[in-house]
């Protein structure tokens, strides 16, 4: 079965600093890759997808096959990037999305 | 757009009970679906519904839950009877389509405290 591992439940650092949430996967094929963030009192919701290499909010995210990793990365954090973040992983075929068990980043001013 | 919409927001009651949550998705969206998410938890895939239809309700434990998309629009999910592991998060959430990747929009959940 897949599994999605985000190792660190905290994570703290400082405005400007830069930000790394790891995440690691468990899976043969070739998956599709997603970072969902919760802000206080909001919703989740999708921050980006691997397929579309793109940077949302100044975050960005590589799939790396040979380590089975899909780290966000954010070179200058913000407090406002104060959030829960998920790593979720959809497999081929009929396979619901897998959510790993969350990082809660905090900036500190 | 309005979002997704779940009554009610919190909800506790005792072992045995029955409770039923409720979720209305963004107008347009044929797929909806049903997560729990447990404290210190991802969410988890209950059911998804196709339209009114079941694509995938495999990690649903039918023995005490149900769900049901009627004219494939609303949707309830129902827990008779609770148990205290069942206090968690319910998710709601809807998507355009039926493609497997489609960006999935998530309501406010539900709070289910089972004393």
């Amino acid at each position: 079965a897949q599994r999605v591992t985000q190792p660190e439940k905290l994570l703290s650092v400082f405005k400007g600093a830069p930000v790394e949430l790891k995440c690691n996967y468990s899976y043969s094929g070739s998956p599709e890759l997603f970072w969902y963030v919760q802000y206080s009192r909001q919703r989740l919701q999708l921050l980006l997808r691997h397929i579309s290499r793109e940077s949302i909010k100044g975050f960005t995210a590589d799939l790396n096959k040979g380590e089975t990793s899909f780290h966000l990365k954010k070179p200058f954090a913000q407090e406002e990037d104060s959030a829960m973040y998920y790593c979720a992983l959809l497999a081929a075929g009929n396979t619901p999305l897998v959510f790993g068990k969350g990082t809660r980043l905090s900036v500190i001013a | 757009e309005a979002g997704v919409a779940q009554s009610p927001r919190y909800k506790i009651i005792e072992k045995r009970q029955s409770v039923a949550f409720w979720c209305n998705p963004i107008s347009g969206h044929a797929t909806l679906y049903w997560y729990q998410q447990i404290l210190g938890q991802g969410p988890k895939l209950l059911i998804q519904f196709q339209n009114n239809g079941v694509v995938d309700d495999s990690q649903l434990p039918k023995d005490r839950f149900s769900a049901e998309r009627l004219k494939g629009v609303d949707s309830t999910l129902k827990i008779q009877p609770a148990k205290l592991e069942d206090s968690a998060v319910y998710l709601c959430a809807s998507s355009l389509g039926g493609i497997r990747t489609d960006t999935q929009y998530f309501g406010p959940g539900t709070r289910l405290t089972v004393l």
